[in-house]
C-alpha cells in the first residue's frame, strides 16, 4: 500500500491558462474523491467518482472544472482559464465502500488523502 | 443541511496538559464523525472515528465520543506532547459517505 499520490505537488500558472492534476488512489479502492481546500479553512468537496463514474459535483465546481476516471484507477482534475481566486491546495483521498463488520451493521467509507497539488495563480 | 463547527484555535499548550478540541455538527440523519490531523507539510491523516451514537474512537492516546443528545464530538487527550502540534479537523459523512464535511481546523502548538 504505496497510499495516494498526487502529481505535480506545486504548479504556479500565470491567469488564463490552463492547469491538469493527476491523482493516483490506493489501488484496490473503488471510490475517488476532489477537496479544494484554502488558508485557514478545512477542505471543501468538489466531486466523486465510484469506479469510472462521476457520481456527484458541487456546486463549487464551475464549468471551468472538469474531472476524469476513465478507467476507474488514477483521476485528473482540470482547470481552464484559470482564475487568480482558484488558487488552493487540491486535494484528492480514496476509499473503499465496504460494510462494517459486526453488530451494528451500516457502512464504514474511511477516506485516505493525498498530499495535495498546490495552485498558485499569478 | 451537513455542516461541523469547530473552536477557533491556535490552542496553546505546555507539554503534558490536558487537550479539548471542541467540535459540534449539524447533520441529516446519522451521519460517522471523524477527526483528521494535517502535520506540517503533510497530507490529512485519519485520527479517529466513531460511526454511531455513544461509541468512542481512540488513537494515539486521543479520544473522542460521540454524542447525539448535543452533536457534539469533542476530540481530547490526557497528556499532549510536542509532537502533537498539528492542525486537527473534525469531520462528518452522511450515512452514504458520498462525501465528507469538514471543519475550519484549529491549530495546537504544544511547547516544550
Amino acid at each position: 500500500d504505496t497510499g495516494v499520490s498526487q502529481d505535480p505537488r506545486h504548479k504556479i500558472t500565470k491567469r488564463g491558462q490552463n492547469v491538469t492534476f493527476r491523482c493516483d488512489p490506493i489501488s484496490e479502492h473503488n471510490r475517488l474523491y476532489w477537496y479544494r481546500q484554502t488558508l485557514g479553512q478545512g477542505p471543501e468537496f468538489l466531486t466523486y467518482f465510484q469506479n469510472e463514474a462521476q457520481l456527484e459535483k458541487s456546486r463549487l465546481l464551475s464549468d471551468r472544472f472538469s474531472a476524469e476516471r476513465p478507467k476507474g484507477s488514477f483521476s485528473t482534475l482540470e482547470i481552464q482559464r484559470t482564475e487568480q481566486g482558484d488558487s488552493a491546495m487540491y486535494l484528492c483521498a480514496s476509499s473503499l465502500a465496504r460494510s462494517a463488520s459486526g453488530k451494528g451493521g451500516g457502512l464504514s467509507y474511511e477516506q485516505y488523502f493525498g498530499p495535495g497539488t498546490r495552485l498558485t495563480v499569478t | 443541511g451537513n455542516s461541523v463547527t469547530q473552536m477557533e484555535g491556535p490552542v496553546t499548550l505546555s507539554e503534558e496538559a490536558f487537550l479539548t478540541i471542541n467540535c459540534t455538527y449539524t447533520a441529516t440523519g446519522y451521519p460517522s464523525l471523524f477527526w483528521y490531523v494535517q502535520y506540517p507539510g503533510e497530507g490529512l491523516q485519519l485520527l479517529l472515528k466513531a460511526t454511531k451514537a455513544d461509541d468512542k474512537g481512540s488513537n494515539k492516546g486521543f479520544e473522542a465520543t460521540y454524542r447525539k443528545e448535543t452533536t457534539s464530538f469533542h476530540l481530547e487527550k490526557g497528556s499532549v506532547q510536542v509532537s502533537d502540534s498539528a492542525v486537527y479537523f473534525c469531520a462528518l459523512s452522511p450515512y452514504n459517505f458520498n462525501k465528507f464535511y469538514f471543519g475550519s481546523g484549529t491549530k495546537l502548538n504544544v511547547k516544550p
